[in-house]
């Protein structure tokens, strides 16, 4: 069964280092999505694309954070530099005739 | 603007009772609705959905789920509970008219269901 790929499932990392996630949508998804879960809480939404283009990036904190999807395939969702409050779990997602398919997540703590 | 409420933080069942997940939503139109689970440093696996039809929707490991218009809720309900469906359950909204064809769906906070022995 093709699976939603992400990598890495736990960073570690230091206040004001940048770091990066990584996902690879199930074939043929044009739809990815990347959202954010804070323990104890819902994912949230931090940037959603149609093939290569954003199609919202409302809650993503550009300052800090970018995402890109070049060749409308995976994509990369980076943060630089990391503060304590980016700790949380990156999720990917693609979707296909309205439903989502999740990766197992990136889980980054922020030291 | 498009919300999910999910009131219970945490529900509690003795195995082999019948469990609720409650859920209520709001949106301008008509909407899709959708429950997820997530097993503890896993993704979020899709367990059943809301289109359109018959307002009681059957989904997977035995779950199902009751849209409710008049009261906006779409309730998870199992009639047996299994210590093994232990997770927590998320709940979900898209709103088809105001998200342009985009599928964007908007999650509750979730629910940790505890199914006890």
């Amino acid at each position: 069964e093709a699976e939603v790929a992400q990598s890495p499932r736990y960073k570690i990392t230091e206040k004001s280092q940048a770091v990066a996630f990584w996902c690879d949508p199930i074939s043929g998804h044009a739809t990815l999505y990347w959202y954010r879960q804070i323990l104890g809480q819902g994912p949230e939404l931090l940037v959603q694309f149609q093939d290569e283009s954003v199609v919202d990036d409302s809650q993503l904190p550009k300052d800090r954070f970018s995402a890109e999807r070049l060749k409308g395939v995976d994509s990369t969702l980076k943060i630089q530099p990391a503060e304590l409050g980016d700790s949380a779990m990156y999720l990917c997602a693609s979707s296909s005739r309205g439903e989502l398919f999740f990766g197992e997540g990136s889980r980054l703590t922020v030291l | 603007a498009q919300s999910v409420a999910q009131p219970e933080d945490q529900v509690n069942v003795a195995e082999g009772n019948p469990l609720t997940v409650k859920c209520t939503y709001s949106v301008s139109g008509n909407p899709y609705l959708f429950w997820y689970v997530q097993y503890p440093n896993r993704g979020l696996q899709f367990l059943l959905k809301y289109i359109t039809g018959d307002n009681l929707v059957k989904g997977s490991y035995g779950f199902e789920a009751e849209f409710n218009k008049s009261q906006t809720s779409f309730h998870l309900k199992k009639p047996s509970a299994l210590v093994s469906d232990s997770a927590l359950y998320f709940c979900a909204v898209r709103d088809p008219v105001r998200d342009g064809g985009y599928n964007k769906l908007i999650f509750g906070a979730g629910t940790r269901l505890a199914v006890h022995p």
